[in-house]
Formats: structure tokens, C-alpha cells, sequence
């Protein structure tokens, strides 16, 4: 079974400071990884996507993610936030047919 | 491309009433997904369609909702009657075959039932 996990509700970083979002999958097989982002009253946009060829993930706006199937997880990384991230961020896994969405994550960014 | 075309984009309408949202999704995807989202409950995936076949509607919430897929470029999503409880933003995706395929969101219809 396929499950996904994001381990934090919400986030506050400071704007030009790291940012961090948790994210640990389950999965029987080699799973497809992806992160969307929602701004606010928007739809969901893909922000990158991990498909086997690369643990090392780049996406749109500066973030990135690494698979790391040792730990289980897909976090999602940029070296420096702007107050343009503030929006949830969704990790989802995919399996052949099933798709399953992690709860969401809010990012704040303070100023 | 035009991406996944979604209307109304807002609908307000009352108690009782018979809602139908609409969805157009990118040429030459095969896959078909409603999802509802609220504060409450977040994103459900409520109903998807390959080739125009519902596969799996496990997600539906009771007989009230219904969806149809008519031909490769046109969903609906009915809820006969509504109640206040279905308000939420329901949003249409499509993608193509392959679970390593991204899959495309609408913008999403607003709806409120008073």
C-alpha cells in the first residue's frame, strides 16, 4: 500500500532564509514523487517531479528535492525564500493508478 | 495549450438546487480526475476516468454527486440536490497514460450553497 506523509501542518521561515518541507512516502514499489504548489484562491501547479532518472530533483522558482530511498523521503529545499513561496505545498505519490496526496503544508514567510 | 478548462468558475446557489460543473481537459490525455477540497477535510479525489470509463468512484460522497464522461473532451460533475455542505472548490485534472506522467489541474470551480 501506498501511503504519504507530510510532517509538518505549517512552516515559518524568514524571507532570504532556507526553507524546509518534510515529506516521507510508503510504497511497495518504486514510486513516482511529485511536489505542487497552491497559491492562495489558484489551482495546483507542479513543481517538480521525481521519476528514477535522478535522486536530485530541480524545479521551478529555486526549489528542489532529493529522493532518498534510504529514508523513505522526498523533502522539499530552496537556498532562500521569498515572500512570492508563501502558499501550501502538497507531496504526492503515484503508483500506476493510484494517486495519493499528502495533507499540505502552509508556508508563511515572514518579512 | 489551453490547460484544463473548468467552468463555472464560481456558483452560488441555494439549498435543493441542481448544480453541474464542467470540465474540458488537455488534448490528448486519457486520465480524468475530480477532486474536491475544504478546510475541513483538504483535497479528495472524489471520481476518475481513463478512456472515458469511471474507474474508480470510491470517493463519491453519496448518490447525490454523479459524473459523466461523454466523450474524451468533456466531464460534468452533477450534484442533485445540493446542500450547504457541498460547498468547496472542485477541481478537474487530466494527464496522460503512466503513472510518471504530470497530471494538470483546472483552476478549480468555487461553489457555495446557501
Amino acid at each position: 500500500a501506498q501511503s504519504v506523509t507530510q510532517l509538518d501542518s505549517h512552516v515559518s521561515v524568514s524571507e532570504g532564509t532556507p526553507v524546509l518541507l518534510r515529506c516521507n512516502y510508503s510504497s511497495s514499489y518504486s514510486p513516482s514523487l511529485f511536489w505542487y504548489v497552491q497559491h492562495p484562491n489558484k489551482g495546483l501547479q507542479l513543481l517538480l517531479k521525481y521519476t528514477s532518472a535522478a535522486t536530485l530533483v530541480k524545479g521551478i522558482n529555486g526549489f528542489e528535492a532529493e529522493f532518498k530511498k534510504s529514508e523513505t523521503s522526498f523533502h522539499l529545499t530552496k537556498p532562500s525564500a521569498h515572500m512570492s513561496d508563501a502558499a501550501e505545498y502538497f507531496c504526492v505519490v503515484t503508483r500506476d493508478d493510484k494517486i495519493i496526496f499528502g495533507k499540505g503544508t502552509r508556508l508563511h514567510i515572514l518579512p | 495549450d489551453a490547460g484544463v478548462i473548468q467552468s463555472p468558475r464560481h456558483e452560488v446557489t441555494e439549498m435543493g438546487q441542481e448544480v453541474t460543473l464542467r470540465c474540458k481537459p488537455i488534448s490528448g490525455h486519457d486520465y480524468l480526475f475530480w477532486y474536491r477540497q475544504t478546510m475541513m477535510r483538504g483535497l479528495e479525489l472524489l471520481i476518475y476516468f481513463n478512456n472515458n470509463v469511471p474507474i474508480d468512484d470510491s470517493g463519491m460522497p453519496e448518490d447525490r454527486f454523479s459524473a459523466k464522461m461523454p466523450n474524451a473532451s468533456f466531464s460534468t460533475l452533477k450534484i442533485q440536490p445540493s446542500e450547504p455542505r457541498d460547498s468547496a472548490v472542485y477541481f478537474c485534472a487530466s494527464r496522460r497514460t503512466g503513472s510518471q506522467e504530470t497530471q494538470y489541474f483546472g483552476p478549480g470551480t468555487r461553489l457555495l450553497v446557501l
